[in-house]
């Protein structure tokens, strides 16, 4: 069955860089889509980017340059890494599958997402 | 950027009643948004894509529609399971951007 899961720190100093792995199973990365979003306590949600089934990416220009996403397909693992943390950065982050457009045309949308992991930055 | 503000904050209401949740774009997005369902320590849930498709499993009670800015989804019929935060997302541009969510809650 299809399943997302985020694995990272549960906490990261003050200016130091977030690595978080999403490992994927029940389909490709070759063939689907997978978005990173966070959500800061309490707070909404917020799109940081896309890594996209043929291996380009893209990214929310609010994190401007610190923010890079990138994956190994023979692991079925996409990576968020994301530098100069601020205690604005603490949040849960999940990853999301994206069909591809020959199943919803050209409609982007979340079908499955993993559970989240929360990080929080300590100063 | 595209602002997606939604309207409700929150709202109250009783079992079997009927909700109207309200998402407005800054600018034109055409059917390019999305709702989604969170329940508290839950991952968000897709319940419409593409404006007013319903997602598979959804049921009938959710009703999506919109176009351009202004978009909506209807609750009928309101069951207890669907007190819940909602969540719009536009994908016209990048970045897509979520609604800061309407918190459906029991009267």
């Amino acid at each position: 069955q299809v399943q997302l899961k985020e694995t990272g720190p549960d906490l990261v100093q003050l200016t130091q860089t977030l690595s978080i792995t999403c490992t994927v199973s029940g389909f490709s990365l070759t063939t689907y889509n997978v978005h990173w979003v966070r959500q800061p306590p309490g707070k909404g949600l917020e799109w940081m980017g896309a890594m996209w089934n043929g291996g380009g990416t893209d990214y929310n220009s609010a994190f401007k340059s610190r923010l890079s996403i990138s994956r190994d397909t023979s692991k079925s693992q996409v990576f968020l890494k994301m530098n100069s943390l601020q205690t604005d950065d603490t949040a849960k982050y999940f990853c999301a599958r994206h069909p591809p457009y020959y199943y919803y045309s050209s409609y982007i949308l979340f079908d499955y997402w993993g559970q989240g992991v929360m990080v929080t930055v300590s100063s | 950027e595209t602002v997606m503000t939604q309207s409700p904050t929150s709202m109250s209401t009783s079992i079997g009643e009927r909700v109207t949740l309200n998402c407005k774009a800054s600018q034109s997005v055409g059917i390019n948004v999305d709702w989604y369902q969170q329940t508290p320590g839950q991952s968000p849930k897709l319940l419409i894509y593409g404006a007013s498709n319903r997602h598979t499993g959804v049921p009938d009670r959710f009703t999506g529609s919109g176009f351009g800015r202004d978009f909506t989804l209807t609750i009928s019929n309101v069951e207890a399971e669907d007190l819940a935060v909602y969540y719009c997302l536009q994908y016209g541009s990048i970045p897509y951007t979520f609604g800061a969510g309407t918190k459906l809650e029991l009267k």
